[in-house]
């Protein structure tokens, strides 16, 4: 059965400090897909980024930044320099498409706070 | 915006009645995924459906819960005779046929009983 874990239920900083939030997640499959997602507090949830399991390389989009480790089957995610518009739920998610189900399996999420 | 639209975004409904929720998938999108999200809690997995079809239930209520998505027209979950416990947040999203595409969500209906 898949499994993601996001272990730091509440993380609080003050604005321009870096931020890493973690994600371990456990899955039998080969291949598979990675998501973070972002839940702001007005509700909706906004798709920030799916890393393929045979990709490995880190990403980096303007602040944000993924560092994707397999041998350690964790997708970690920093927000440099926060500022308060980043404050929101933080969700990490699993899915294996190549069988019949497509499910994402989620994480019980991080409530990021960023502080001015 | 041609986004995954979910109507209504909220729905007050007392203990017993019937909630109907609407889920619009993306334009080209067959495939459409319910999540419910507790208080507090992250998403969880509800059925996942294609055209006309069921293919993954496993995650559904047995009792009081339903699901569709007719050849024409929105995807419908129905919550029959509504408890207390009932209350969430109920999101749809959409894929496209290729497995490699993202799952893009809808901004949710927000299901209070009273």
């Amino acid at each position: 059965a898949q499994k993601v874990t996001q272990a730091q239920t509440e993380i609080s900083v003050v604005e321009k400090e870096d931020v890493t939030l973690d994600c371990v997640y456990e899955t039998r499959d080969t291949t598979y897909y990675l998501f973070w997602y972002k839940q702001p507090p007005s509700g909706e949830l906004v798709f920030l980024i799916r890393r393929n399991s045979f990709d490995e390389q880190n990403e980096i989009s303007g602040r944000y930044s993924w560092n994707f480790q397999k041998s350690t089957s964790s997708f970690n995610f920093t927000i440099t320099a926060s500022q308060v518009v980043d404050s929101a739920v933080y969700f990490c998610a699993l899915s294996d498409p190549d069988t019949g189900r497509r499910a994402l399996t989620f994480g019980s999420g991080t409530r990021l706070q960023v502080q001015p | 915006n041609a986004g995954v639209m979910q109507n209504p975004r909220h729905l007050v409904r007392r203990r017993g009645q019937e909630a109907r929720l609407r889920c619009s998938p993306m334009k080209g999108h067959s495939h459409v995924y319910w999540y419910r999200q507790l208080p507090e809690e992250g998403l969880k997995f509800m059925v996942y459906l294609q055209k006309e079809n069921i293919i993954d239930e496993s995650g559904m209520p047995k009792e009081r819960f339903s699901a569709e998505f007719p050849k024409e027209g929105p995807s419908i979950l129905r919550i029959q005779q509504v408890v207390r416990g009932d209350s969430a947040a109920y999101f749809c999203a959409s894929s496209s046929d290729s497995g490699n595409q993202p799952q893009h969500f809808g901004d949710g209906t927000r299901l209070s009983i009273l």
